[in-house]
C-alpha cells in the first residue's frame, strides 16, 4: 500500500463542473503539497498545507490532519485545468532523503 | 527569471555513456532535490541536498551522483547509463529543510529533463 493514495485516478468532466480530487496518507506529516503537472510535463506547486484550508482563484485545498485526508477542489472548471494533479506529503519520520512522497496523480480532463 | 531551471530539456544518449543534467535555482533556497518520474508517471525522491549536506536515498544506484558547486546549483551526474535510466528527472528547491517546519518548505520544480537511453 502506498503511503499516499489519490482518488480518482482518472476524471473526465464537462466545463463548469465542480471538481474534487482526494488524497489520503498513512504517515505523520509536517506538510502536504498539491502539484499540477501540465500536459507538457512541467510541474507547478499549487498549495502547501499543514492545516485548514487555502484558496487561490478557483482552486481550494483543504486538509484534515486527524483523518489524514486532503481534498483539492476546482470551481467552474475550464479545459485549461486539464492536467495531472499530484498530492505529495513531507513525512515527519526520519531516514531517507527527506523529500516529498508522491501520490500517483489524478489525470483530469475538462471537456468544452 | 525562471526560479528553477534545468538543462538540457531533452537528452538522448547511448547505453554506457556518462551524462550530466544541470539545475540552478535563483530563489536563494537552502535545499535542493532531484526526483525521478518513471514511465508510469510516478515521482520518487532521489536526493536532497541542504547547505552542503548531501542526503542520499539508498534506493538510488551508485551510478547516480549529485554535485553541488554552490548553494544555487545541484547537478546530477549519471555514469554508465542503462536503458532503465530512461525517465524524466525533476530538480526542485525549497527554502527550509527542517522536517517539522510548517513554512518555507514549499517545493519549486524545474521543468524536467527527459532522458532517453538507447
Amino acid at each position: 500500500k502506498n503511503e499516499v493514495e489519490q482518488s480518482p485516478q482518472n476524471l473526465t468532466a464537462q466545463e463548469g463542473e465542480f471538481i474534487t480530487i482526494n488524497c489520503s496518507y498513512s504517515v505523520g506529516i509536517s506538510a502536504l503539497h498539491w502539484l499540477q503537472q501540465h500536459p507538457g510535463g512541467g510541474i507547478v506547486s499549487l498549495f502547501m498545507l499543514s492545516s485548514g484550508k487555502k484558496k487561490h482563484g478557483r482552486l481550494i485545498a483543504t486538509i484534515n490532519i486527524q483523518e489524514k485526508h486532503s481534498s483539492l477542489h476546482i470551481t467552474a472548471s475550464h479545459p485549461r485545468d486539464s492536467a495531472v494533479y499530484i498530492c505529495a506529503v513531507r513525512s515527519r519520520s526520519g531516514g531517507g532523503a527527506d523529500g516529498l512522497t508522491f501520490g500517483k496523480g489524478t489525470h483530469l480532463i475538462i471537456q468544452p | 527569471d525562471t526560479a528553477v531551471s534545468q538543462t538540457p530539456k531533452y537528452l538522448v544518449t547511448q547505453m554506457g555513456n556518462d551524462k550530466s543534467i544541470k539545475c540552478e535555482q535563483n530563489l536563494g533556497h537552502d535545499t535542493m532535490y532531484w526526483y525521478k518520474q518513471d514511465s508510469k508517471k510516478f515521482l520518487k525522491i532521489m536526493f536532497s541536498y541542504n547547505n552542503k549536506e548531501l542526503i542520499i536515498n539508498e534506493t538510488v544506484p551508485n551510478r547516480f551522483s549529485p554535485k553541488s558547486p554552490d548553494k544555487a546549483h545541484l547537478n546530477l551526474h549519471i555514469n554508465s547509463l542503462e536503458l532503465g535510466d530512461s525517465a524524466v528527472y525533476f530538480c526542485a528547491s525549497s527554502q527550509a529543510y527542517i522536517r517539522t517546519a510548517t513554512h518555507g518548505t514549499e517545493a519549486f520544480f524545474g521543468q524536467g529533463t527527459r532522458l532517453t537511453v538507447v
